[in-house]
């Protein structure tokens, strides 16, 4: 069955750090990976996605991520984080050209940045 | 272009009332995802509409029903309320009928049951 595992509920990092948040999932195929970006008391907002090709992909607001085949991971990577980067995390996984119900969302990371 | 809008805002009710969400896609989209967002079950994915019709449901009660309409409007229903169902309700569209999980979603419903 499809899943994805993000390991850390909560991370906190400084400001102008790097950032690195932890995506892993189970798939039988190749999947289609997203991250989105949950601001409090907003929706999601869709901040990079992998469906085929380079495995490296870049996204909005500077942030990147890099898919892993023999890793089943799917992290994303800030070199700099702003304290405008607060906010939840989300890696989804997708069987690609399905139903909306395919997709499969993590728990989520919550983003703290320490000043 | 305008995002995905979801109405109301922000709703409180008592036990056994009902509540009715609306949502209104991206011009041009035609489906439209539910979602409950609770900080103990996460995301939870509710219906799908496409066409005026509902492609999956998640495992949600009865008490949970949606439509949709000609313009990709979308409502959905939760009746006799429960304090469980207190959540954020996302609504999702995209702008075709097989989604690769690219969805764009509005600000959502943020329902309090008393």
């Amino acid at each position: 069955a499809q899943s994805v595992t993000q390991p850390d509920i909560h991370i906190t990092v400084s400001e102008g750090a790097s950032l690195e948040l932890r995506c892993n999932y189970s798939y039988g195929a190749t999947p289609y990976l997203f991250w989105y970006v949950q601001s409090p008391g907003q929706g999601l907002q869709l901040l990079l996605k992998y469906f085929s090709g380079d495995t490296l992909v870049q996204g909005i607001k500077g942030f990147e991520a890099e898919f892993k085949r023999s890793q089943s991971s799917f992290n994303l990577r800030k070199p700099s984080v702003h304290w405008s980067d607060a906010a939840e995390y989300f890696c989804a996984v997708g069987a690609g050209y399905s139903s909306a119900s395919k997709i499969i969302f993590g728990s989520g990371t919550r983003l703290s940045i320490r000043p | 272009k305008a995002g995905v809008t979801q109405t109301p805002r922000y709703l409180i009710k008592t036990r056994g009332q009902q509540v009715t969400l609306s949502c209104s896609p991206i011009s041009g989209h035609r489906s439209v995802s539910w979602y409950q967002q609770t900080p103990g079950q996460g995301l939870q994915f509710l219906f799908e509409y496409f066409s005026e019709t509902q492609r999956n449901k998640g495992n949600f009660p009865g008490r949970f029903s949606g439509r949709q309409f000609s313009n990709s409007r979308s409502e959905m229903n939760v009746s006799t309320l429960e304090l469980g169902d207190s959540a954020l309700y996302l609504c999702a569209s995209s702008p075709t009928g097989f989604n690769t999980g690219e969805l764009f979603f509005g600000e959502g419903s943020r329902l309090t049951v008393l």
